[in-house]
């Protein structure tokens, strides 16, 4: 994508801890912002999403965050599960775009 | 169907062979997008309908590439005279709203081209 990206590509928790999954983008008429879930051999899954009028919203083990300030977007998840394994991507909507821009991805796994 | 049906799942085309890939959407969603995804990125925009009009199509990389729905529902990616570089993850998407809300995306087709 060609104004979102993700600080680190791997990222490996122990089962039961949190996780948080970092993204900067650099394009300031975003408005909306969303994580996705994908698995391997299936589409992009949505997982929660944020408005740009918004700094936090919590969903069901999920908590995104988003600083405007610093154009910082996070994902944390509670008490990973083994089904968290994926890899997850922020995407952007930019604000009279018909088109969300992705992150390159991080790859979550989850150790027993 | 409840979700969105993309086929075939993959696909092996000889470099120069033309393909198409075709996406159900969840019936009655107005919005349906095209992305591309290589191997280890994230999803690429490629074109955007609102019922039968394109509204989009900025991201189609070359003109080898076209994309259609001509009654608002079922569409087709066509590629043709395929090259080695399109080989990826063809992605499907559909909305019930008119923009970038409430996606469902399909499992994609994986082209590849030998």
């Amino acid at each position: 994508g060609e104004s979102v990206g993700l600080h680190l590509p791997t990222l490996s928790v122990q089962e039961g801890d949190n996780s948080i999954i970092n993204c900067a983008y650099s394009n300031s008429a975003s408005d909306y912002f969303i994580w996705y879930k994908q698995e391997s051999g299936k589409g992009p899954q949505f997982i929660i999403d944020i408005r740009s009028n918004m700094d936090k919203r919590q969903g069901q083990r999920v908590t995104v965050l988003l600083n405007k300030t610093v154009k910082h977007l996070s994902l944390q998840i509670a008490a990973t599960q083994p089904g968290d394994s994926a890899v997850y991507f922020c995407a952007e909507n930019i604000i009279g775009a018909q088109k969300l821009v992705f992150g390159q991805g991080t790859r979550l796994t989850i150790n027993p | 169907g409840a979700g969105v049906s993309q086929s075939p799942r993959y696909k092996v085309a000889k470099r120069g062979q033309d393909v198409a890939l075709r996406c159900d959407p969840i019936s009655g969603h107005v919005s349906l997008f095209w992305y591309q995804q290589a191997l280890g990125q994230g999803p690429e925009f490629l074109t955007y309908f609102q019922n039968e009009a394109q509204l989009d199509k900025s991201g189609l990389p070359s003109d080898r590439f076209f994309a259609e729905r001509p009654e608002g529902s079922v569409s087709t990616l066509k590629i043709q005279r395929t090259q080695q570089e399109d080989s990826a993850v063809y992605l499907c998407a559909s909305s019930s709203t008119r923009g970038n809300y409430g996606y469902t995306f399909g499992s994609g087709t994986r082209l590849t081209v030998v």
